[in-house]
Formats: structure tokens, C-alpha cells, sequence
């Protein structure tokens, strides 16, 4: 039963471009939403995060949207990078469930220059 | 200033060994984790704990042990090591276990043959 669902394998995106990536979740418990980013070999790197009571949260280049009718959340990074490039994993938790992370199986990211 | 270190890194071993990995944080958090990502790459959580006290134990099986000898360690010690143990093993802390942001170390890889 997967909770949190990344249903992009990956995504390829020019450097400079928007990159949106997408994430579902199907537990209405959850109210913290996280996303990581992962390089190969190296543990997961923590990029931004969002309460349920927001829609938005935006930290540089980096933003998060929150649409819970939906059960949907996307980071949208603009613009794109080809230090970007890396693996990212949404993730979602419930204060009601001792704050434990589940994770989505991740997208792998390419920024192309 | 490596914020959640793990040892070894990289770690080949036969089957029915015992082995463990050690894990410290320097963020003064109170509550440290084991995650595993498997070989679908799901990263999934297997125990925390919070000031030494377990509070999550994800139905792992008992050949997995871990110990907190103060809240700024958490070492897993696993015992008759098989085939399917193989796996990335992340240690992570959190300022707490409700609601707040996990942090990652780099990373375990453990490889029995």
C-alpha cells in the first residue's frame, strides 16, 4: 500500500527551463510534506518542506505547492540547473503517527545544458 | 562538520555474519532513525528513537537490533546476515519526532554474498 506516489520515473528538462515535479499521496492524515534531493551515493539531502496548513512555500529557486482536495503537492524548480540533476523524493508525515516519514520511489531529475 | 555520520560506508559480508553500523549526529537533535532503501530504491523507515526510547519498530525482523547509548547514537546491530539484508541503510535525526524536518547521513551500502 503506497501512500506516497512519484508516478514519474524521471524527467528530462533544458537548463534554464522549469522543472515540475509531481507527487500524490493518499493518507489525509498527513500533514508535513518534504521534498529531498539525492545524489548517487550520497544520502538525501533535505530541499524544502510545506505544512498542510499552506499551499505555498517558496525558498529561492525552489517552490512548493500543496493542493490537499487533490492530494497532490509539485516543487517546481525555475530555473533549471545541471546541478539539479539528482534524484528527488517527496515525503510526507503525520504528527498523529510519531512524525515518521513515508517516501514516494522517487524521480531522477536531468537538467541538460 | 559531518552533521549524522555512519561507518563503514561500504560494508561486504558473508551470509550468516553479524555485523553493525554506528551512527552519531552533532545537531543536538533528540530523535534518531534507521531507514533502508531497498533494491527499488524505496527508502522506508525501519525504527526511531527519541532521548533513547524506541518509538517506532517497522515490523524488522528481530535479527535487527539497535541501540541508543545516548541520544546522539543510534547503532544497528544485525545478527545471521542473508542474501536479501543487501541494501542501502540510512541513519537520519530529527529535532524531534513530531512534525519536524529529518536529516540524512550519507549512507550505508551493505552487501552480503
Amino acid at each position: 500500500d503506497q501512500q506516497v506516489k512519484q508516478n514519474s520515473p524521471s524527467l528530462s528538462v533544458q537548463e534554464g527551463r522549469i522543472s515540475i515535479l509531481n507527487c500524490d499521496y493518499t493518507n489525509s492524515m498527513f500533514d508535513y510534506f518534504l521534498w529531498y534531493k539525492k545524489y548517487p551515493a550520497e544520502g538525501p539531502t533535505f530541499l524544502i518542506s510545506i505544512s498542510s496548513i499552506k499551499d505555498k512555500n517558496e525558498d529561492g529557486r525552489f517552490t512548493v505547492f500543496l493542493n490537499k482536495s487533490a492530494k497532490h503537492l509539485s516543487l517546481h524548480i525555475v530555473p533549471s540547473q545541471p546541478g539539479d540533476s539528482a534524484v528527488y523524493f517527496c515525503a510526507a508525515s503525520a504528527k498523529s503517527n510519531t512524525g515518521k516519514l513515508i517516501f514516494g520511489q522517487g524521480t531522477t531529475l536531468q537538467v541538460k545544458p | 562538520d559531518t552533521a549524522v555520520s555512519q561507518t563503514p560506508k561500504y560494508l561486504v559480508t558473508q551470509m550468516g555474519n553479524d555485523k553493525s553500523i554506528k551512527c552519531e549526529q552533532n545537531l543536538g537533535h533528540d530523535t534518531m532513525y534507521w531507514y533502508k532503501q531497498d533494491s527499488k530504491k524505496f527508502l522506508k523507515i525501519m525504527f526511531s528513537y527519541n532521548n533513547k526510547e524506541l518509538i517506532i519498530n517497522e515490523t524488522v525482523p528481530n535479527r535487527f537490533s539497535p541501540k541508543s547509548p545516548d541520544k546522539a547514537h543510534l547503532n544497528l546491530h544485525i545478527n545471521s546476515l542473508e542474501l536479501g539484508d543487501s541494501a542501502v541503510y540510512f541513519c537520519a535525526s530529527s529535532q524531534s519526532y513530531s512534525g519536524n524536518t529529518i536529516y540524512f547521513g550519507e549512507g550505508s551500502w551493505l552487501t552480503v554474498v
